[in-house]
């Protein structure tokens, strides 16, 4: 168990630039989570996935942002035209779904974007 | 929808001493699960302590208990013996036991510094 992963650790770009992230849960999570977390505030649920089916997207994700988990395992964020307001931290979580509920989200580092 | 309430945006403790951080929340759910997590500086998110709703027992885990009063919609955490490790951020979040909507809703945090 490596734990879940996130690259790039670091992302500064310009404004109207598009940016990709990368999650990678921990192997054999079926369920797999984003977040956001601003400075100061505690994180806010974006999207998530079981397999590689999209289950739910937050209001908060808009047009610009689009999520993919395409077999099952890794999943991308990609943000496009980003403005400077979306400078956060983007966290990835992952779970081991099951017939009970409540399982724990395993956190990811982060990525660490700013919009300049 | 749920909301998650710090009251506490900061708090000092001493070593070795015990302190606890409030937590209060708002659902018309009666399933639900209860959680706090650490944020140490520069680091990644990691469970502290779980809590079922069902369970009248209070969950323990080593050095961190919590106080739940479900009538209260009350969710307290109790670090006995403080360690200068347990230096963080830390969040109360709250997750439903509705299928299909297991994202959790965290609060705002509370940033606990242990003086040497």
């Amino acid at each position: 168990d490596t734990g879940v992963s996130q690259d790039p650790r670091h992302k500064i770009t310009k404004r109207g630039q598009n940016v990709t992230f990368r999650c990678d849960p921990i192997s054999e999570h079926n369920r797999l989570y984003w977040y956001r977390q601003t400075l100061g505030q505690g994180p806010e649920f974006l999207t998530y996935f079981q397999n590689e089916a999209q289950l739910e997207k937050s209001r908060l994700l808009s047009d610009r942002f689009s999520a993919e988990r395409p077999k099952g395992s890794f999943s991308t964020l990609e943000i496009q035209r980003t403005e400077q307001g979306d400078s956060a931290m983007y966290l990835c979580a992952s779970s081991s779904h099951s017939r009970s509920r409540g399982e724990t989200q395993y956190f990811g580092p982060g990525t660490r974007l700013l919009v300049l | 929808a749920q909301t998650v309430t710090q009251s506490q945006p900061e708090m000092s403790v001493q070593e070795a001493e015990t302190v606890t951080l409030s937590c209060t929340y708002d659902t018309s759910e009666n399933n639900y699960y209860l959680f706090w997590y650490k944020q140490p500086p520069s680091r990644q998110m990691i469970l502290v302590i779980r809590q079922e709703a069902y369970k009248q027992q209070n969950a323990t885990e080593n050095r961190f208990s919590v106080n739940f009063q479900k009538a209260a919609k009350s969710f307290s955490l109790k670090i006995s013996d403080s360690q200068l490790g347990d230096t963080a951020m830390y969040f109360c979040a709250f997750m439903t036991a509705n299928f299909g909507n297991e994202k959790l809703t965290f609060g705002t945090g509370t940033r606990l510094t242990i003086i040497p």
